[in-house]
């Protein structure tokens, strides 16, 4: 079966560069959650969509964006990064209006990204 | 505000034996409560998820937890574990209205010894 893709699935940047992390969707999907789990951290919400709005928003810095594409795509795109940007950055897509107990969020594997 | 807490950073126990991984939360209202693994380099997988009705919950790979209320507890049980088992298990809390908003725990790194 399909699962969420993400890619790249690692990537290196320097201090103040940007970066552009990319998630598909399981298809049929309509929403995407993005969180960020630092090195020997849980993961934290960062940010959701829904139909390609903004569904909630947690603890994403103002240096980071996202949206999410007609295709359901999503992508995230970081700015000046920061050697605390270093994380495990996950994506999970799920399907709406199905009732929790009839559906759940797949996460892909994760965009590892290092700054040096 | 909410809050998981898993009280065991690490835990090593021998093939075969049973395991008992420990959560606590704190919410408002009527939590959603799952069980995520998390092998090495791997994404999160669903163990199981509690929503309502029974408060013992079946997952995959022969975990089940059972939710208690008066405790505020969702604890992971499997009474035999395998090699295959050893990695990082998170509790997580969500709310009804955003299921993929999650509040995870700090995690349990679980070591399986021959």
């Amino acid at each position: 079966a399909a699962g969420v893709i993400q890619s790249p699935r690692h990537l290196i940047k320097e201090k103040r560069e940007t970066a552009t992390l990319k998630c598909y969707p399981i298809p049929r999907h309509d929403t995407v959650y993005w969180y960020q789990q630092g090195p020997g951290q849980d993961p934290q919400f960062l940010i959701s969509f829904y139909e390609k709005m903004q569904s909630d928003k947690g603890s994403i810095p103002d240096r980071f964006s996202a949206q999410q594409f007609s295709d359901y795509h999503s992508e995230l795109n970081m700015s000046s990064l920061e050697l605390g940007d270093s994380a495990l950055y996950f994506c999970a897509s799920s399907l709406a209006g199905q009732g929790p107990s009839n559906t759940e969020a797949f996460f892909g594997q994760g965009t590892r990204l290092t700054v040096v | 505000a909410q809050s998981v807490t898993q009280p065991d950073i690490h835990i090593t126990v021998s093939e075969g034996a049973s395991l008992e991984l420990r959560c606590n939360y704190s919410y408002g209202a009527t939590p959603y409560l799952f069980w995520y693994v998390q092998s090495p380099g791997q994404g999160l997988q669903l163990l199981l998820k509690y929503f309502s009705g029974d408060t013992l919950v079946q997952g995959i790979k022969g975990f089940e937890a059972e939710f208690k209320r008066s405790q505020s507890s969702f604890n992971l049980r499997k009474p035999s574990v395998h090699w295959s088992d050893a990695a990082e298990y998170f509790c997580a809390v969500g709310p009804i209205d955003s299921w993929g908003k999650l509040q995870f725990g700090a995690g349990t790194q679980v070591v399986v010894t021959p």
